[in-house]
């Protein structure tokens, strides 16, 4: 089966540092997203993972272990604006090019 | 100059009623794709096409049909609305092979 976990809420403080975690089981890997939410709106694209390791972008950094399914989002010098849900969305081993979203992690950002 | 455009935004409509929704990109992508939304906010695929071919279809009742009339072009008819159909649908494209979506502004259908 295919299984994608990212925890429901995070609350964290503005100018703070928050790690937002997502396991997986795929049939098949080719890549890991990270999109931003925000309520009423589309999806966008913050960050792409393929290969292990940290990507680095601005404030916003994606991490990778494909031998562990495990990916994690992180946020430096957190602002109210970031106040979104974060959503992981892995692409499987099909030519299709589908990417098969988590559940999504609603995060708060307090003053 | 939206990359990815859909129509309508919001669509309010009766139980057993038909209703489509369209969805445009000028990006120059080859693959398309229909994503409902549920209140839980989880986003789970339904359609895909590449280049006016369908190439994903999944569990979806026949009540939904999707027609691609060329590759910058998806549209999604729904027959016979139900309650349970009630949620935001998100067109999206991709280039072939690879690479992430763009997302449409999305379509919050509610069935009265």
């Amino acid at each position: 089966g295919q299984n994608i976990d990212q925890p429901t809420e995070m609350t964290a403080t503005e100018g703070a540092i928050v790690q937002i975690n997502c396991t997986y089981q795929t049939s098949g890997f080719n890549g890991l997203f990270w999109y931003q939410q925000h309520a009423g709106e589309a999806p966008t694209f913050l960050s792409y993972n393929v290969l292990d390791g940290l990507e680095e972008k601005g404030r916003f950094s994606s991490f990778l272990s494909r031998s562990k399914g495990y990916s994690y989002l992180l946020l430096k010098e957190l602002q109210m604006k970031d106040s979104a849900s974060y959503l992981c969305a892995v692409r499987g081993g099909s030519a299709t090019n589908k990417l098969i979203f988590g559940t999504g992690t609603l995060l708060a950002v307090q003053p | 100059d939206t990359a990815v455009s859909q129509t309508p935004k919001y669509l309010v409509t009766q139980m057993g009623n038909d209703k489509s929704i369209k969805c445009e990109q000028n990006l120059g992508h080859d693959t398309m794709y229909w994503y409902k939304q549920d209140s839980k906010k989880f986003l789970k695929i339904m359609f895909s096409y590449n280049n006016k071919e369908l190439i994903i279809n999944e569990t979806v009742p026949n009540r939904f049909s999707p027609k691609s009339p060329d590759k910058a072009h998806l549209n999604l008819h729904i027959n016979s609305l139900e309650l349970g159909d009630s949620a935001v649908y998100f067109c999206a494209s991709s280039q072939a092979g690879g690479g992430g979506y763009t997302f449409g502004s999305g379509t919050r259908l509610t069935v009265v």
